[in-house]
This record gives C-alpha cells, structure tokens and sequence, in this order.
C-alpha cells in the first residue's frame, strides 16, 4: 500500500496570512492531484501535476511537484476564510492503476 | 449540468439490514469509484470500475458488492450492514482510469449503521 501522508493535520490561521501544507511519501507517484472539499460537499479537484518540479499557479495557491515525485506542497498566500476547507492530495501510480489519498489537512482562516 | 448523482443523501441501518447506494453520472466517463470517508482518514477506495462491464477491489472491499449496470451507473451495496461501515460514502467519476483526468465527486451518502 503506497502511503501518503499530509501535515499539518489542522491548521487555524488568520486572514491575510500565509500557509504551507505538505503531501509526503516514500514512493513514486507518475502524477498528483490536490482536491478541496467543503463541509457536506464532495472534493473538488484544484491541480494535477505530473512532472518532476513542475509548480502551478492558480490565483493565490502555488502547486509544486517534487523533483523525484514521491513529495509536493500547496502554498497559500494571503489566505481568506473562503480557502476554507479540507485539501487532500492524491497519488496515481501507472502500475498500480489506482490513485491513494492522504488523510488531508483542515483549514480554517479566521476573518 | 448534474454531474454525479448519489441516492440517498442520508441513511440509517440497524445492523445486519441490507441496502444499496445509488450513483449515476451524465459525464459519458468510462470510469466509476466508491469512496468511504471516516474523519482523519481521508479517501479509501471500496472498488471501482475502469469501463463498462468491469469492475475490481480497491483498498477496503470486505463487507461491500457493486455493479456497473450500464456507463452510467454503479451501485454499491452493503449485504448485512455493521457499526463499522458508518462512514460518509462517496461515488466518482472520470473520462479514464488514469488519475491525470480530473474526477468528479458526488455529494456523499452519509450512512449510520446502529
């Protein structure tokens, strides 16, 4: 069972502030997803990265993929209650032919 | 522009009752999954179904059966419920089986087993 695992577990930050949350493990994903998901919603897909060191932007939130694959961080600058949510990130491996979660990191940013 | 449909939205079983757990998508994707969320555990995956006319074991199978019964639907169903298949249950699809495509979640299934 390949094992992702996500830190910090919770985060409770101040609006304006930014964050870091990170998705580690020790085996080899070909891509990697990062989801949101709101109380009572289901998750909804923000990223896919795919090759080594590869980093995406979207509005506020900067993806990176790490270099061998196996790691990769979402960066949240000037955080706003609406960021809001659980983020898990997700690993596909080719061989496997399934995708695993990490158990996600929940965040709140006070007003 | 429905997306994924899960029946019902909430449920309650005594245990050893049996029911099935609906989902259906109108995306035209080839790929279904059921997903179970118990809190600080993430996504398990129970089975999924890479096509039509397929369908295999994910990390958590014990306990549950599904059935591709047409590109647009897979049921899930829980023979003799137990305590500890409470959990939130959610249904996804994507265009493949290749996680570089994006899946799209339903609205969770949240089910209490007494």
């Amino acid at each position: 069972t390949q094992l992702l695992e996500q830190s910090p577990q919770f985060l409770s930050i101040q609006e304006g502030e930014n964050l870091t949350v990170y998705c580690n493990s020790s085996s080899v994903f070909s891509s990697l997803q990062w989801y949101r998901q709101e109380p009572g919603e289901g998750p909804v897909l923000l990223v896919t990265v795919v090759t080594g060191g590869e980093v995406k932007k979207l509005k506020r939130l900067t993806f990176q993929f790490g270099d061998a694959r196996k790691d990769s961080s979402l960066h949240i600058t000037a955080a706003q209650p609406g960021d809001t949510g659980l983020y898990l990130c997700a690993g596909y491996n080719t061989n496997a032919g399934k995708s695993t979660f990490g158990d996600g990191t929940t965040l709140t940013v006070k007003p | 522009n429905a997306g994924v449909t899960q029946t019902p939205k909430f449920q309650v079983l005594k245990t050893g009752q049996s029911m099935t757990l609906q989902c259906a998508q109108d995306m035209n994707h080839n790929s279904m999954y059921w997903y179970r969320q118990d809190p600080g555990m993430g996504l398990r995956l129970i089975y999924y179904s890479a096509s039509e006319g397929t369908t295999d074991k994910g990390e958590v199978p014990n306990g549950y059966n599904v059935s591709r019964l047409n590109k647009r639907e897979f049921s899930l169903r829980l023979e003799s419920a137990a305590p500890s298949q409470t959990s939130v249950y959610f249904c996804a699809s994507s265009e493949w089986g290749n996680m570089n495509t994006e899946a799209f979640f339903g609205q969770g299934t949240r089910l209490t087993v007494v």
